[in-house]
């Protein structure tokens, strides 16, 4: 199916352990995103990339790697996971305008729970 | 620095009452863009609206119409004749030319009670 999608669409985990969430879209856009939404927050940047191994930070990139090896892909890794990190994550892709980035358009998100 | 507020943190109106959702914004760019998103209980998130800042034209589409007025950097979101399938929450959010990202504010939650 065309769009975005994300996997697992929700994890529980202990502290300390390796998780990646995967994020794959099949538009063939240039940009992909993670965020994560907490109470009181909103959404907050964790990472970006703008092409395949092209990646940036965002406004709460600690704690996180990302990798970009095919343009449709762009998993997110919590290298020894935190409880601080419970929250809901979402991707997010977009195409290129000559001014920047287009609309973004969001998977369904994942819930991961840090014990 | 851009930034987005949302002042309205939640919101309660019945059912075929109309409402506005305020979003007010800052940048120093002449050119940027602005978005409009709806998160629903079920938790996705909704692309509702984008507009650049050369068109202050009134957007109607449906029930929904934004006012953009750059004069007081405001980006306003109605709902006409509310319905309780409009409760969500709202995002408005904010592009600069140039820049790779968007600035989401954050979320004003919007009751429709029946």
């Amino acid at each position: 199916d065309a769009g975005i999608t994300q996997s697992p669409r929700y994890k529980i985990t202990e502290t300390g352990r390796q998780v990646t969430l995967m994020c794959h879209q099949t538009w063939s856009h240039s940009y992909m995103f993670w965020y994560r939404q907490d109470l009181g927050h909103g959404l907050r940047l964790i990472y970006y990339s703008a092409a395949a191994d092209i990646t940036d930070k965002g406004e709460v990139p600690d704690g996180y790697v990302v990798s970009r090896s095919k343009t449709e892909n762009f998993p997110l890794t919590l290298e020894s996971a935190t409880r601080s990190q419970t929250s809901v994550y979402f991707c997010a892709s977009s195409d290129f305008l000559a001014g920047g980035p287009d609309t973004q358009y969001f998977g369904p998100g994942t819930r991961l729970t840090v014990l | 620095a851009q930034k987005v507020t949302q002042a309205q943190t939640e919101i309660s109106v019945v059912e075929k009452e109309d409402v506005t959702l305020d979003c007010v914004y800052e940048t120093r760019d002449t050119t940027y863009y602005l978005f409009w998103y709806k998160q629903p209980p079920s938790g996705e998130l909704v692309f509702l609206i984008r507009r650049n800042s050369f068109d202050e034209q009134n957007e109607i589409s449906g029930r929904y119409s934004w006012n953009f007025q750059k004069s007081t950097s405001s980006f306003n979101f109605t709902i006409t004749a509310s319905q309780v399938v409009d409760s969500a929450v709202y995002f408005c959010a904010l592009s600069e030319a140039g820049d790779d990202k968007i600035i989401f504010g954050k979320g004003t939650r919007l009751h429709i009670l029946p």
